[in-house]
């Protein structure tokens, strides 16, 4: 069965640097998202992504975040200079744009900050 | 604003129904999912009700009521594997882009 599949498992970095996280959507999938997960909280929307431009973004995606899809294939997520709120679980999320409205997370990619 | 509240934490034991609570308050809506979420895992779909009324997937149903800005999961013949996080999340609009907005999330814990 396809997957959506995010690399690296767990970043840890210190603070003010640079940080890529990838992810590699189910291939027929049309619209991306990223989101994020504060340990213990709520999953939040950061930024949704259609036909290699950004549909939508939240109040959190903020000048520091950027995401890409270089390739057609990766869809990279940039923190430009990290904070220590940023340690979160990061998902990445892909449709097909179905009547359900299903999302098909990725295991997630765990940044800590330090 | 929005918002989308649940329990924090509900109790069952095996075999028996548990019913999750939805009340939310969001700019648009589109449908109400269900998602479930096992500690460390990604969230995974469960159920999507765009109408009133019950929608029944196996042991596990969803309800919807927009007139009340509500709706519950409900699962029933419990299983500890279904210890998890169950997450409602609207979706505001019809535009494709299907963003989601989640809930706060409600701890499932089965015990024997």
């Amino acid at each position: 069965e396809p997957e959506v599949t995010q690399t690296p498992s767990h970043q840890v970095t210190q603070m003010g640097q640079e940080v890529i996280l990838r992810c590699v959507p189910i291939s027929n999938h049309l619209y991306f998202y990223w989101y994020r997960q504060i340990l213990g909280q709520k999953v939040e929307f950061l930024v949704s992504f259609y036909n290699n431009e950004i549909s939508e973004k939240s109040e959190i995606f903020d000048d520091q975040f950027s995401v890409e899809r270089p390739d057609g294939s990766n869809f990279t997520l940039k923190i430009r200079s990290t904070k220590l709120e940023d340690s979160a679980m990061y998902f990445c999320a892909g449709a097909s744009g179905g009547p359900s409205g299903e999302l098909f997370f990725g295991e997630g990619s765990r940044l800590t900050v330090l | 604003g929005q918002s989308l509240e649940q329990p924090s934490e509900v109790t069952a034991v095996e075999g028996a129904i548990v019913q999750i609570n939805c009340t939310y308050q969001t700019s648009g809506f589109y449908g109400l999912s269900w998602y479930q979420q096992h500690d460390g895992g990604a969230p995974t779909f469960l159920s999507y009700n765009a109408l009133d009324g019950l929608e029944e997937t196996g042991r596990f149903s969803s309800f919807l009521s927009r007139s009340d800005s509500y709706g519950y999961l409900l699962l029933q013949e419990l299983q500890m594997k279904d210890s998890a996080s169950y997450f409602c999340a609207v979706r505001e609009g019809d535009t494709g882009f299907q963003k989601l907005v989640f809930g706060t999330g409600t701890r499932l814990l089965v015990s024997p």
